[in-house]
């Protein structure tokens, strides 16, 4: 079977960094994606990390470690309308299905 | 237009009703989605069209049923739910299967409570 693990919430103080960790158990995907949801919203994509290293993208930088099973999102100089749900999701090698997601990360960005 | 557009918005049904969730997006994409959202969880995948043809289906229970009309439209026709299919109904497309892992468009979905 395969699962992506995150912490369930994070809070954090505006203008500081916050780093979000998505740690998985999968036989074998494409790549690891991030996406941001607020509430009431509709998820919307964010980053995606084909190959290990660093992605940046503004604000909002992706790393991935296929030899650690490991990814996380880094937020900088964060910002109140950060507030919201971060979700990991990757594409599995096998099967069909095309995108599973994470449990999510609730973060909260406080004055 | 990089928008996939969701109708309705809110909708309340009683458990002997029949009606259908609405998709649509503009960006050529071949491949549509729906997922199923519980509040505090992650988006659950419900079924796939590829190419206007469906190509998964997550052991979906038969009283949702999606329709393909043509490339630019979703359907899911709702009939005899439960109250515990309460939930945001989001549709996403992509260009096609394989680029849903680096970008998928999500609707605002449809937020439907059954009573």
């Amino acid at each position: 079977g395969q699962s992506l693990e995150q912490p369930s919430e994070v809070t954090a103080v505006e203008g500081a960094i916050v780093q979000i960790n998505c740690t998985y158990q999968t036989s074998g995907f494409y790549g690891l994606s991030w996406y941001q949801q607020h509430d009431g919203g509709a998820p919307t994509f964010l980053s995606y990390n084909a190959l290990d290293g660093l992605e940046e993208t503004g604000r909002f930088s992706s790393f991935l470690s296929r030899s650690d099973s490991y990814g996380y999102l880094l937020l900088q100089e964060l910002q109140m309308k950060d507030s919201a749900s971060y979700f990991c999701a990757v594409r599995l090698l096998s099967g069909n299905t095309p995108l599973v997601f994470g449990k999510g990360t609730r973060l909260s960005v406080i004055a | 237009d990089t928008e996939v557009t969701q109708t309705p918005k809110h909708l309340v049904m009683g458990m002997t009703n029949k009606k259908s969730l609405k998709c649509e997006q503009h960006m050529g994409h071949r491949a549509m989605y729906w997922y199923k959202q519980k509040a505090k969880k992650p988006p659950e995948l419900m079924f796939v069209y590829s190419y206007e043809k469906l190509s998964i289906n997550e052991s979906v229970p038969s009283r949702f049923s999606p329709e393909c009309p043509n490339s630019s439209l979703l359907n899911l026709h709702l009939h005899a739910l439960q109250p515990e299919d309460s939930a945001l109904y989001l549709c996403a497309s992509s260009q096609d299967i394989a680029d849903a892992v680096t970008e998928a468009f999500f609707g605002q979905g449809t937020r439907l409570t059954v009573v």
